[in-house]
C-alpha cells in the first residue's frame, strides 16, 4: 500500500499570500497518477487537479500542481478567501487507493 | 445537470447492517464506475472500494473485506454499498465518488454530498 504523507498539517497564512502543500509518497506514484482535493466543512471533497499537474474543469489557475515520482506539490500562488479550506491528496497508481493524511490552510 | 444523490442519513445499532444508495444523473452511467469514500467524524478520507458500472467489475480495501460489498443496478443508475457487522468506529460520512473504468483514471472527478452513518447501541 502506497502511504501518501502530507505536510504541514496546518499552513496560517493570509489573502493574497502563496501557499506550497507538500504530499510524498511511501513508493513511487506510477505515472504521476497524484490528484488532488479541496473539502470545506460540511462539503464533499472537490478535485482541483489530476496527473500530478492538470487542472480540473472549473479550476481556477492559481491553483497548480507540480512533483513525481514520490514529491509532489500543490500550489496556490495568491489565496483569496474561499480557498481556506483542507486539502488532500490521492494516488491511483496502486491498489488501493490511499489518500494522505490532509493540510488545513487556515487564516493568519 | 450532471450529478450524484445519495440516500439519507442512517442510525444502526452494533452488528446490525446499513446499505446507502447512489443515484447518477447526467451522464453515460456505464461509462464510468463509482467508488465509496468514509470520513469519519474529524478524520480523513478512507477508500472502501470501487464497481465499474460497465461489467460490475469490483475491489475493495483489504482492511473492509468481507464486510462491504457494492452493486450497481444499470437499470436504474444507482449503486449500493452495504456494509455488515457494524461497528461503532464504521460511524463516519460516507461517499459516492465518480471514477473512470480504466487504469489511470481512478481519481473522482464527481460526488455525491455524503450520508451520515451513526452506529450506537
Amino acid at each position: 500500500e502506497i502511504v501518501l504523507t502530507q505536510s504541514p498539517g496546518t499552513l496560517s497564512l493570509s489573502p493574497g499570500e502563496r501557499a506550497t502543500l507538500s504530499c510524498r509518497a511511501s513508493q513511487s506514484v506510477s505515472s504521476s497518477y497524484l490528484a488532488w482535493y479541496q473539502q470545506k466543512p460540511g462539503q464533499a471533497p472537490r478535485l482541483l487537479i489530476y496527473g500530478a499537474s492538470t487542472r480540473a474543469t472549473g479550476i481556477p489557475d492559481r491553483f497548480s500542481g507540480s512533483g513525481s515520482a514520490t514529491d509532489f506539490t500543490l500550489t496556490i500562488s495568491r489565496l483569496e478567501p474561499e480557498d481556506f479550506a483542507v486539502y488532500y491528496c490521492q494516488q491511483y497508481g496502486g491498489s488501493p487507493l490511499t489518500f494522505g493524511g490532509g493540510t488545513k490552510v487556515e487564516i493568519k | 445537470q450532471v450529478q450524484l444523490v445519495q440516500s439519507g442519513a442512517e442510525v444502526k445499532k452494533p452488528g446490525a447492517s446499513v446499505k446507502v444508495s447512489c443515484k447518477a444523473s447526467g451522464y453515460t452511467f456505464t461509462s464510468y464506475g463509482i467508488s465509496w469514500v468514509r470520513q469519519a467524524p474529524g478524520q480523513g478520507l478512507e477508500w472502501m472500494g470501487w464497481i465499474s458500472a460497465y461489467n460490475g467489475n469490483t475491489n475493495y480495501a483489504q482492511k473492509l473485506q468481507g464486510r462491504v460489498t457494492v452493486t450497481t443496478d444499470t437499470s436504474t443508475s444507482t449503486t449500493y454499498m452495504e456494509l455488515r457487522s457494524l461497528r461503532s468506529d464504521d460511524t463516519a460520512v460516507y461517499y459516492c465518488a465518480r471514477v473512470g473504468d480504466y487504469s489511470g483514471s481512478y481519481f473522482f472527478d464527481l460526488w455525491g454530498r455524503g450520508t451520515l452513518v451513526t452506529v450506537s447501541s
